[in-house]
């Protein structure tokens, strides 16, 4: 079964500094892993959906990357701003593709 | 395009009631998803759809809980009897088969059962 891990779980930096966000899964055999963002009482938002053949994906001053062998994945948010200020989630899908199963994500805020 | 539509966005209800949940999933999208979500659970996945055709519904926690999908505009998730531990935001997502499978989230629903 999988299980996908986030930590830390909360994370405070100030403005400015870059972020560092690790999510880690057990099956490597995945078909891919996709970030959310989720703002307090909200829904989730899609961030980047890097392929299981990626090595990376960028949007913007977001950057994912992605090593199967070692069940990892890392969000890298540059120049923090407190707009940044949100949980951020990984999920991977199961053997079928599109079943996700969700880290307990990262809830991050960024100081002004 | 709208986004994946819920409603209701808030629903408060007493123990016992019937509680049905709507979605309406992105245009094009053949996948949808009901998520639920739980400070001390996370997200869970209780079912998801395939071309209007359940294809696991592993992670319904009980009979008490049913959902359907009698078109490819619109699902309901319906608890009959509803209990205090439903008490949790429901979401809905769709996405496409083919592709990325790439899931979009509607705004969710609260649930809160007295």
């Amino acid at each position: 079964k999988q299980e996908v891990t986030q930590i830390p779980a909360a994370l405070s930096v100030p403005e400015g500094e870059n972020l560092v966000l690790n999510c880690s899964f057990t099956d490597s055999a995945i078909y891919n892993l996709q970030w959310f963002r989720q703002d307090p009482g909200k829904g989730l938002t899609s961030l980047l959906l890097i392929q299981s053949s990626q090595r990376e994906q960028t949007s913007g001053r977001l950057n994912a990357s992605l090593d199967k062998s070692s069940g990892r994945s890392t969000l890298y948010i540059a120049a923090s701003q407190p707009g940044d200020s949100a949980t951020y989630l990984c999920a991977v899908p199961g053997a079928a593709g599109n079943k996700l199963t969700f880290g307990g994500g990262t809830r991050v805020l960024v100081k002004p | 395009d709208a986004g994946v539509i819920q409603s209701p966005r808030h629903e408060v209800t007493e123990m016992g009631q019937e509680v049905t949940l709507r979605c309406k999933p992105i245009s094009g999208h053949n996948s949808l998803f009901w998520y639920r979500q739980t400070m001390m659970r996370g997200l869970e996945l209780l079912i998801y759809f395939n071309n209007n055709v359940p294809i696991d519904d592993s992670g319904m926690p009980e009979d008490r809980f049913s959902a359907k999908m009698p078109n490819a505009s619109f699902s309901t998730l319906k608890i009959q009897p509803s209990e205090p531990r439903d008490s949790a935001v429901y979401f809905c997502a769709s996405g496409a088969l083919a592709g990325h499978n790439e899931q979009f989230f509607g705004p969710g629903t609260r649930l809160t059962v007295l």
